[in-house]
């Protein structure tokens, strides 16, 4: 099956610096890799998605990026704010198959 | 619109006692999953249904979990006789489609067993 994996599992960053997680993935049929954000006590968030037809995605401040020949995909966003700590994971599925999840980067931003 | 509706968000109980948690997914979704969520394993898939049928239950730890979709709008995760290591987060997700479609996902039952 599909393996995943995120780095880093922590990541402090100043609020107005970008910050950047990583996945790699195991499975070229893989075609599909939505990132989630969790906050304290809530459930996962989709923020941010992308297919394998597609290198780069933006939406605002988040942008992710996925490198097919790699096999990695990452998030990225930019002029962090404390509001953006929060837990991301990021996941990878093929078709007729699953989401196969990251183990998750516990983002900080310091004011 | 409405999301993913769990309940309860908390659940309190000691060993041996039966455990249900509840789910409605996101009208119009046919995919509905549940996961369980602790800090030693992450995020686990334990079943997901599509059109209300069971596709993949591999990640049922035991015979004590069992899950029903009696119906396109709600679904059941049932832990029967429950024990303190099935004390994590549960959560319910739904989608347009078992695969490649996102999912979203309620804000979970954390369940505690004494």
């Amino acid at each position: 099956g599909e393996n995943v994996e995120q780095h880093p599992s922590t990541l402090s960053v100043q609020e107005g610096d970008s910050a950047v997680i990583k996945c790699t993935y195991s499975d070229s049929a893989s075609n599909y890799f939505p990132w989630y954000k969790q906050e304290l006590g809530k459930g996962p968030q989709l923020i941010i998605d992308i297919r394998s037809n597609v290198g780069e995605k933006k939406d605002q401040r988040i942008a992710v990026t996925l490198n097919k020949t790699a096999k990695h995909f990452s998030l990225h966003i930019t002029e962090t704010q404390p509001e953006d700590s929060a837990v991301y994971f990021c996941a990878a599925s093929s078709p007729g198959n699953q989401f196969y999840f990251g183990t998750g980067t516990s983002l900080t931003v310091i004011p | 619109d409405a999301g993913v509706i769990q309940s309860p968000r908390h659940e309190v109980t000691e060993m041996g006692q039966e455990v249900t948690l509840r789910c409605k997914p996101i009208s119009g979704h046919n995919s509905l999953f549940w996961y369980r969520q602790t800090m030693m394993r992450g995020l686990e898939l334990l079943i997901y249904f599509n059109n209300n049928v069971p596709i993949d239950d591999s990640g049922m730890p035991e015979d004590r979990f069992s899950a029903k979709m009696p119906n396109a709008s709600f679904s059941t995760l049932k832990i029967q006789p429950s024990e303190p290591r099935d004390s994590a987060v549960y959560f319910c997700a739904s989608s347009g489609s078992y695969t490649s479609q996102p999912q979203h996902f309620g804000d979970g039952t954390r369940l505690s067993i004494l």
